[in-house]
């Protein structure tokens, strides 16, 4: 079984203020890397897929980098917002799905 | 409403019995999953299938069965045999979209306590 790490597991932030987490995998055998943002009592929802080394990825105020040379993606939220609060997943693709533990992001109003 | 629904949201099973768990898609997806959460852990594989009629073990696909008779439908039952089955379970289906790039798409889940 492989091993996707994600830090911090928690993170409480201000209202406004913006944040960053990470996701390390193995640079072995890298297909795709996904991100989803699952909201409580909701079902996970797609945010990023990247697969090249250096790919950089924007919706709105979230953004996601990937460096597949030393296994790891970033996943930035700028001026962080009640409605980002969520935990945040990320999944390697090699053969099959391999996902973190998430991130759980609470903004404070 | 295109989507994947899970039912029920709440299963209560005893010791000893086996209990399906629903997952239906209608996006029209040929690739369905089964995963299970834990607290402290990832999303882990139970059983994935590419197409109808096949289906392949993940992870952690002993005490587990599937079907895929239909496209639609990817059905699990969690049997006697699977010795902590109280967890979340989460199905997803999939769509390799541009790029060559497979998205999945995950329904609400399904919560099994064993009494």
């Amino acid at each position: 079984i492989l091993n996707v790490e994600q830090s911090p597991q928690s993170l409480h932030v201000q209202e406004g203020d913006s944040t960053n987490f990470t996701c390390s995998f193995p640079s072995s055998n890298f297909y795709a890397l996904h991100w989803y943002r699952w909201e409580t009592a909701k079902s996970p929802e797609a945010l990023f897929v990247m697969t090249l080394n250096g790919d950089e990825k924007k919706k709105g105020r979230i953004s996601a980098t990937l460096n597949t040379k030393e296994g790891y993606s970033y996943l930035y939220i700028k001026g962080s917002q009640p409605e980002d609060s969520a935990t945040y997943l990320c999944a390697f693709y090699g053969n099959q799905f391999y996902f973190g533990t998430g991130t759980s992001l609470t903004v404070i109003p | 409403d295109g989507g994947i629904t899970q039912s029920p949201k709440y299963l209560f099973r005893k010791e000893g019995q086996n209990v399906t768990l629903s997952c239906e898609q209608n996006l029209n997806h040929d690739a369905m999953y089964w995963y299970r959460q834990d607290p402290g852990q990832g999303l882990r594989l139970i059983y994935y299938s590419q197409i109808v009629n096949d289906f392949q073990k993940g992870d952690i696909a002993e005490g587990y069965s599937v079907s895929r008779e239909k496209k639609e439908s990817f059905p699990l039952t969690v049997t006697s045999a699977q010795k902590n089955p109280t967890a979340f379970y989460l199905c997803a289906s999939s769509i390799v979209t541009s790029g060559d790039q497979e998205t999945q798409y995950f329904g609400p889940g399904t919560r099994l306590l064993v009494l």
